[in-house]
């Protein structure tokens, strides 16, 4: 069965600060892995992909993918009160579903 | 542009009552699509996924049934809904094909079943 593990936290850090998210996964054939931010009551948002090996950067984000270690993270650079939300990592394995992680609640405090 | 809809946003129903939620996208054909659901405090749930019209996969078994009957419209159903169906439904598309897919998700619909 495919998993995907979050820790759940909160996850509190203060405005401006770098904001970690870590992400691991079971099928090592996956191919294809999904950060999603999801603030209470609306629907996941799509915010960053990530295929091969290695640093994506978008902005203040930086997806990170390391599949020897099945291992996936999400850096948010110069935290923001509007960045506290749920962050959901989701992961696909070459068939038609992604799998999700339960999420990591970020808290950024003023 | 390619969009995605999907209604309503809220719903209160008995126990008991039938179900009748609706998506519909835009701008592009024979989408992958799929249903979920999210419960309080709990991840993302996916109940069924479609390829195509008629073409439907059922990945939990319940009392909840989907069908696709156009193109471009996925609709989940129930006869009679009971309170474990609480939860928050979303329709979702994929767009692309492996690797390079994206899945992107409808504004969902917040059911309570009383």
């Amino acid at each position: 069965q495919k998993e995907v593990e979050q820790n759940s936290g909160p996850l509190s850090v203060p405005e401006g600060a770098i904001a970690s998210l870590n992400c691991t996964y079971s099928d090592r054939g996956s191919q294809s892995f999904f950060w999603y931010r999801q603030y209470s009551g609306k629907s996941p948002e799509l915010i960053m992909f990530i295929y091969s090996n290695g640093d994506k950067e978008d902005g203040r984000f930086t997806a990170q993918l390391n599949k020897a270690s099945q291992y996936v993270s999400l850096l948010i650079r110069d935290s923001q009160p509007s960045d506290s939300a749920t962050y959901l990592c989701a992961v696909g394995s070459g068939y038609s579903t992604l799998t999700f992680g339960k999420g990591t609640m970020l808290l950024v405090s003023p | 542009s390619q969009t995605i809809h999907q209604w309503p946003a809220t719903l209160v129903q008995p126990v008991g009552s039938p179900l009748s939620l609706e998506c519909t996208v835009e701008g592009t054909s024979n989408p992958n699509l799929y249903w979920y659901r999210q419960a309080a405090g709990r991840g993302l749930q996916l109940l069924f996924y479609s390829v195509g019209i008629g073409q439907i996969s059922s990945e939990v078994p319940q009392n909840l049934s989907a069908s696709r009957p156009q193109d471009r419209q996925f609709i989940l159903s129930s006869k009679k809904l009971l309170l474990s169906d609480s939860g928050f439904y979303l329709c979702a598309w994929r767009v692309g094909g492996q690797p390079n897919e994206k899945l992107f998700f409808g504004s969902g619909t917040q059911l309570s079943v009383l």
